[in-house]
């Protein structure tokens, strides 16, 4: 069966400190990863997807992942946070064409 | 990417009585839309997948006879939740397949109360 895991449900960084949001996945095959980042009360944004080749992707507002098969995870980086990237993330998967399945979601919260 | 709205954003509604809810995408015509549901600080949940032209499918638990589904265009999905009760209050939340790209966008979720 297809499943995502957050290990981490809350996170506190501090505003310029680097982020490591973790992600792992059970599938039997190689599927198609996302992140995206929700805002309170509102959708879900793209943040960047893997799907083949490069095994690190970048996304928007300075995000990148890395896929590894080897431990199936796929987790979300970024440099330098800055106090509006405080939002919840969730990753998901897909087969292609098929409804996303996600994780719990890790919340990130930035202080000064 | 593709431009996804819900309407409405917000509704309260008495129990008993019948919501719609509408998820149209602005600038791409969409096969596959899907309906999700939100609880407070929890994961979406999928609902159901709307198919323009065809019957919705639906997750196991989900009753088709409450939430109706109704993917009429290329470019607008319904979500109909008939006598609603204050246990479906929730946040629902549609989203837009790019075939090409098997990317999903997301509209900005609708958030019901009912009362």
């Amino acid at each position: 069966a297809q499943s995502v895991t957050q290990p981490d449900i809350h996170i506190t960084v501090s505003e310029g400190a680097s982020l490591e949001l973790r992600c792992n996945y059970s599938y039997g095959a190689t599927p198609y990863l996302f992140w995206y980042v929700q805002s309170p009360g509102q959708g879900l944004q793209l943040l960047l997807k893997y799907f083949s080749g490069d095994t690190l992707v970048q996304g928007i507002k300075g995000f990148e992942a890395e896929f590894k098969r080897s431990q199936s995870s796929f987790n979300l980086r970024k440099p330098s946070v800055h106090w509006s990237d405080a939002a919840e993330y969730f990753c998901a998967l897909n087969s292609g064409n098929t409804p996303l399945v996600f994780g719990k979601g890790t919340r990130l919260s930035v202080i000064a | 990417g593709a431009v996804v709205s819900q309407h409405p954003s917000r509704v309260i509604c008495k129990s008993g009585t019948s919501v719609k809810i509408e998820c149209r995408s602005l600038d791409f015509q969409a096969t596959t839309m899907f309906w999700y549901r939100q609880f407070p600080k929890q994961s979406l949940m999928l609902m159901a997948t709307s198919n323009e032209g065809s019957k919705a499918t639906y997750e196991q638990g989900v009753e088709k006879d409450k939430f109706l589904i109704n993917h009429a265009s290329l470019t607008l999905s319904t979500l109909t939740v008939t006598s609603a009760h204050p246990e479906d209050s929730s946040f629902y939340i549609c989203s837009v397949l790019l075939s090409q790209t098997y990317e999903q966008y997301f509209g900005p979720g609708t958030r019901l109360t009912v009362t």
